[in-house]
């Protein structure tokens, strides 16, 4: 079975500092992803990977950037964290070829 | 970025009864899929869909590709308690990886 790991569950963090969000797939998945969760607003991206090192911005990525340094590790850092990133945030990966998203069990973040 | 629409956006129903959702989209998708979620879990897979017409069924859950390719539709059928959660659509075209999701139909099921 496919295994996507978030690192964290859940994660209290204050207005300000540097969040770390790590993701890890044993599937040697090409793609990463990178989403967030809110009520009313589904999932959302925030920006995905198709290799080592590549990283291209998907529809929210202001606040956000990310790290992919080894295939199966896709990082997400909030920068100087904000109240309105509190939210549910999920990693996925997918095979090159074969069109289906694999999640994590997700992180849900909140910034006090 | 386009989200898919997904309705209904919540129902409540009895246990033992029948449900229907559907997601439909302005573009044209090569893929749909169906995700269950529950309360602080990621999305799981449900069914995968790749073709334009195919119907696939996974026990109880049976969903279908519209033949327009701009919409797909899931039903469950004797709905258990078990049954309850949010259940997403997604949909990838021909243009790259990046899938769109449905903003979720949430499910209760009354014993």
């Amino acid at each position: 079975d496919v295994k996507v790991t978030q690192s964290s569950r859940y994660l209290v963090k204050r207005t300000g500092e540097k969040v770390f969000l790590e993701c890890v797939q044993d599937m040697d998945h090409e793609n990463m992803f990178w989403y967030r969760q809110d009520p009313g607003l589904g999932l959302r991206l925030i920006y995905f990977s198709y290799d080592v090192k590549m990283k291209e911005k998907g529809d929210i990525p202001e606040g956000y950037s990310v790290s992919r340094e080894k295939k199966e590790r896709f990082s997400l850092i909030l920068e100087s964290a904000s109240t309105n990133q509190t939210s549910m945030y999920l990693c996925a990966s997918t095979p090159s070829l074969v069109s289906v998203a694999f999640f994590g069990q997700g992180t849900r973040l909140t910034v006090v | 970025g386009q989200q898919l629409n997904q309705s209904p956006q919540s129902m409540f129903i009895q246990e033992g009864e029948d449900v229907s959702m559907n997601c439909t989209s302005s573009s044209i998708f090569n893929t749909w899929l169906w995700y269950k979620q529950e309360p602080g879990e990621g999305p799981v897979l449900l069914i995968a869909l790749y073709k334009a017409g195919e119907l696939t069924s996974n026990g109880r859950l049976t969903a279908q590709f519209g033949i327009t390719r701009k919409d797909s539709f899931l039903n469950i059928s004797a709905s258990i308690p078990s049954d309850v959660g949010i259940y997403f659509c997604a949909g990838q075209g021909n243009t790259g990886n990046q899938f769109y999701f449905g903003t979720g139909t949430s499910l209760t099921v009354i014993p």
